[in-house]
């Protein structure tokens, strides 16, 4: 079965400062989903990545999608503390997009 | 455009009831996918609906089962109820194969 591995387990940044995390898979990519979640809350998706090599951004989110390297990273520009929360990333072990299997969770905190 | 809706958002019920969650996708969505999430084991797949029809399932016990009606509207059961079923119930729709998944804010399931 697909696992997937992220890093770090938790982050602390001063606010205004960069920030990448990673997502990386023990199986091949075949569609690769961010999220973010409020303690005991819903996810709320950011961003979805199909296709090696492909990067999308969404404000000050950035995503990219390495194929080669079953890997993707979440880059954050100029952190706020409305950035905090956990980011949990997301693959389709199948291409169905009919189960997703999730990695355990980056806790990131953003110090004003 | 409403976003997926979970009823209730909090339960509280005693170990060997039995308890029933609500999920209303997004307007269009055909595919209902339903989620556990504990601290100790993180997201988990339950099941998947697709067109009222279970396409995929999770390594769960009998005891949790679902369904999907016409409306696409979907529920999930979970019979005889152990204290390890306390948890974080979320699903989540999508349009069809491949297409971004949106989750509600889930239903925080306590058995006491």
């Amino acid at each position: 079965s697909q696992e997937l591995e992220q890093s770090p387990q938790s982050l602390i940044v001063q606010e205004g400062k960069n920030l990448t995390i990673n997502c990386t898979s023990s199986k091949t990519l075949y569609g690769l989903y961010w999220y973010k979640q409020k303690y005991g809350e819903g996810l709320i998706f950011l961003m979805m990545l199909q296709k090696g090599g492909e990067e999308k951004s969404h404000e000050k989110i950035t995503a990219k999608l390495d194929e080669k390297k079953q890997q993707s990273s979440l880059h954050i520009t100029a952190s706020q503390p409305s950035h905090a929360g956990i980011y949990l990333c997301g693959a389709d072990p199948t291409g169905a997009n009919s189960k997703l299997t999730f990695g355990k969770g980056i806790t990131l905190s953003v110090r004003p | 455009k409403a976003g997926v809706t979970q009823t209730p958002r909090y339960l509280i019920k005693t170990r060997g009831q039995q308890v029933t969650l609500s999920c209303s996708p997004i307007s269009g969505h055909r595919s209902v996918s339903w989620y556990q999430q504990t601290p100790g084991q993180g997201l988990q797949f339950l099941f998947e609906y697709f067109s009222e029809t279970q396409r995929n399932k999770g390594n769960f016990p009998g005891r949790f089962s679902g369904r999907q009606f016409s409306n696409s509207r979907s529920e999930m059961n979970v019979s005889t109820l152990e204290l390890g079923d306390s948890a974080l119930y979320l699903c989540a729709s999508s349009w069809g194969l491949n297409t971004e998944a949106f989750f509600g804010q889930g239903t925080r399931l306590t058995v006491v």
